[in-house]
């Protein structure tokens, strides 16, 4: 069985630093995807970002990039010059291909201060 | 291009009624899943629906139950409501696992909060 763990179950940072939320997750399987899902108090779930595990280039969607190591099962996302707006939770997610079961962890409660 | 909308968005019933939650997937996806989000267990997998065949279950007794409609549209059912039932359900919709542009992406509604008094 697929597990993803977040070790931080919150987090704050200062307004236009940078910070890292981590995941690491458990699995056998060799096509997967990942995923940071960010759930604002509206609660709308929406992507971040995603990442193919095929692929060894880290992604990145302006000022969001992820740390993809797959040998060590581990996915951290970082944001860069944080903003107001990107105060939610924050859920890193599995789902192997062929497959739309998509494994969640337990989520960062990221706050960002002005 | 509308989202996935999701009916009603707030319900309060009693132990031992019954629900029906209903799910309208982006126009064009055809898998529609449901989820169980709670503070306590996180977000759980309930069941995922394409082609009006169930395809995958998570690990929630039989009281949990839903269907799929030839118009991608989807609903959930919860019998015998118990406390531990209240949660925010919510449902996400996608292009079928295999279909080449499919990113692996699920878009999600904004929920329905169920509350069982």
């Amino acid at each position: 069985a697929q597990t993803v763990t977040q070790s931080q179950p919150e987090m704050s940072v200062q307004e236009a630093e940078t910070v890292t939320l981590s995941c690491t997750y458990d699995t056998s399987e060799n096509n997967y995807y990942l995923f940071w899902y960010k759930q604002p108090p509206s609660r709308q779930m929406i992507l971040v970002i995603r990442q193919e595990a095929y692929k060894q280039q880290n992604a990145t969607e302006n000022r969001f990039s992820v740390n993809f190591q797959k040998a060590a099962k581990s996915f951290s996302l970082k944001i860069s010059d944080s903003q107001l707006g990107d105060t939610a939770m924050y859920f890193c997610a599995f789902m192997k291909h062929a497959n739309n079961d998509m494994r969640f962890g337990a989520g960062t409660r990221l706050t960002v201060k002005p | 291009k509308a989202g996935v909308t999701q009916t009603p968005r707030y319900l309060i019933k009693t132990r031992g009624q019954q629900v029906t939650l209903s799910c309208s997937p982006i126009s064009g996806h055809r898998s529609v899943s449901w989820y169980q989000q709670t503070p306590g267990q996180g977000l759980q997998f309930l069941f995922e629906y394409f082609s009006e065949t169930q395809r995958n279950k998570g690990n929630f007794p039989g009281r949990f139950s839903g269907r799929q409609f030839s118009n991608s549209r989807s609903e959930m059912n919860v019998s015998t409501l118990e406390l531990g039932d209240s949660a925010l359900y919510l449902c996400a919709s996608s292009l079928p696992p295999g279909q080449r542009v499919n990113t692996g992406e699920l878009f999600f509604g904004e929920g329905s909060r169920l509350t069982v008094l």
